[in-house]
């Protein structure tokens, strides 16, 4: 299986910026994902990066880096609604390309 | 566009009971399917998923089961339920076969969900 690394918690302020960083380990990197998870909801699906590079849509922007198995979460002028639970997943082409592996989600929490 | 229906939204149910949850995907054909557990704090398990009618693959052995009767519904099944059972499990879709930077990454959609708990 792939190990999925990302921080249990973070907080930051409204406006401000804050990164979530995930580590992945695979054998065959086929795709990494981000999902944004409220509270008692299903996940919604935010980013995707296949190449190394940013990806940017609007106030959220994803890293890619697969030589170092990195990935970040960039969340810009933070709003209330962004607290949330943040997954990193990553798709191995070894397990099926059908198969996302999901880490355990990062909670931010915005403060007024 | 496309949706995903789960039902029931809550459940309440005692250990060694039955279980059935139902999921559809309308405005799409041939979708992936999946069904995932999300137990309090913890990430999403991967539980089933298929690829096509009456194709189930198992990713964690257990009580559980699933089926595929049609191309668009998903079926998660228990005949007794365990107290570890208990979680929130979601359904999810994707599309079969298309890549890129783009949208079309074959990311994941999901329903939902279903609050589930064994007493």
């Amino acid at each position: 299986g792939q190990n999925i690394d990302q921080p249990t918690e973070m907080t930051a302020t409204e406006g401000a910026i804050v990164q979530i960083n995930c580590t992945y380990q695979t054998s065959g990197f086929n795709g990494l994902f981000w999902y944004q998870q409220h509270a008692g909801e299903a996940p919604t699906f935010l980013s995707y990066n296949v190449l190394d590079g940013l990806e940017e849509k609007g106030r959220f922007s994803s890293f890619l880096s697969r030589s170092k198995g990195y990935s970040y979460l960039l969340l810009k002028e933070l709003q209330m609604k962004d607290s949330a639970s943040y997954l990193c997943a990553v798709r191995d082409v070894w397990a099926g390309d059908y198969k996302l592996s999901f880490g355990a989600g990062t909670t931010v929490t915005v403060r007024a | 566009s496309q949706t995903i229906h789960q039902w029931p939204a809550t459940l309440v149910q005692p250990v060694g009971s039955p279980l059935s949850l139902e999921c559809t995907v309308e405005g799409t054909s041939n979708p992936n399917l999946y069904w995932y557990r999300q137990a309090a704090g913890r990430g999403l398990q991967l539980l089933f998923y298929s690829v096509g009618i009456g194709q189930i693959s198992s990713e964690v052995p257990q009580n559980l089961s699933a089926s595929r009767p049609q191309d668009r519904q998903f079926i998660l099944s228990s005949k007794k339920l365990l107290l570890s059972d208990s979680g929130f499990y979601l359904c999810a879709w994707s599309v079969v076969g298309k890549e890129g930077r783009d949208n079309w990454g074959n990311e994941q959609f999901f329903g939902p969900g279903t609050r589930l708990t064994v007493l």
